[in-house]
């Protein structure tokens, strides 16, 4: 199985601020026969199901705020928001769906300072 | 709009079975592979099983194979997922979510579409 490994585990961030979580992947999630990068990236707030932010590592799904960006190839990946809103405050979470089963890293909980 | 509703979740005794149903609407269901994952109390995410657009592949975690199977019913627009043999570390929100790739022999991307979930409690 592919692990994630985010990091922090938490972090606080003040408002305006720039945020920025990684995550590692064990073995590459990176296909070579499309060149994709087999990761996304997602939100959840209290009491809310997850919500999807990015896939294939970069691309921002339809609606989200364009401070929420993705980037990395391989086996390292960023997620990164540039200037941090009170309604950012959640756990996020990065997946692989390279291979399966589909493995979660264990989620950054992100909180105003 | 594109919705998944979830249902069937319950308080259940160790050894016990629950069925979860997962209702879409909004979208073309039968286009779409679709996922179970849940969520132990204060635990991160946890993927459960995967069923391709049309029933004819499925996937497992290991921690349920044997015990959880998915299925679906497109002319019903429903995902399901039976559950037997329940232990306590099944004790989780579960959510369905829909895959994001429509009509995909491979399936099992990332998942666009969440419901709010059901929660299954087991405990004696």
């Amino acid at each position: 199985d592919i692990v994630m490994t985010q990091s922090p585990d938490s972090l606080a961030v003040s408002l305006g601020e720039r945020a920025t979580i990684n995550c590692k992947s064990s073995q590459s999630v990176l296909y070579s026969s499309d060149n994709n990068n087999y990761l996304a990236w997602y939100q959840q707030k209290p009491g809310q199901p997850p919500k999807l932010l990015i896939y294939w590592a970069s691309t921002r799904e339809s609606g989200v705020p364009d401070r929420f960006s993705g980037s990395g190839s391989g086996t390292d990946f960023t997620l990164t928001i540039s200037s941090l809103q009170a309604e950012d405050v959640a756990v996020y979470y990065c997946q692989q769906y390279y291979s399966t089963p589909i493995t979660f890293g264990q989620g950054t909980r992100l909180e105003i300072k | 709009q594109v919705q998944l509703v979830e249902s069937g979740g319950g308080v259940v005794q160790p050894g016990g079975s629950l069925r979860l149903s997962c209702a879409a609407s909004g979208f073309t269901f039968s286009s779409f592979g679709m996922h179970w994952v849940r969520q132990a109390p204060g635990r991160g995410l946890e993927w459960v099983a995967f069923i391709r657009y049309d029933g004819s592949n499925k996937y497992y975690a290991d921690s349920v194979k044997g015990r959880f199977t998915i299925s679906r019913d497109n002319s019903k627009n429903t995902l399901y997922l039976q559950m037997n043999s329940l232990r306590g570390e099944d004790t989780a929100v579960y959510y369905c979510a829909r895959d994001g790739m429509a009509d995909s022999r491979r399936g099992n991307y990332y998942m666009d579409v969440w419901g709010k979930g059901t929660t299954v409690t087991v405990s004696s």
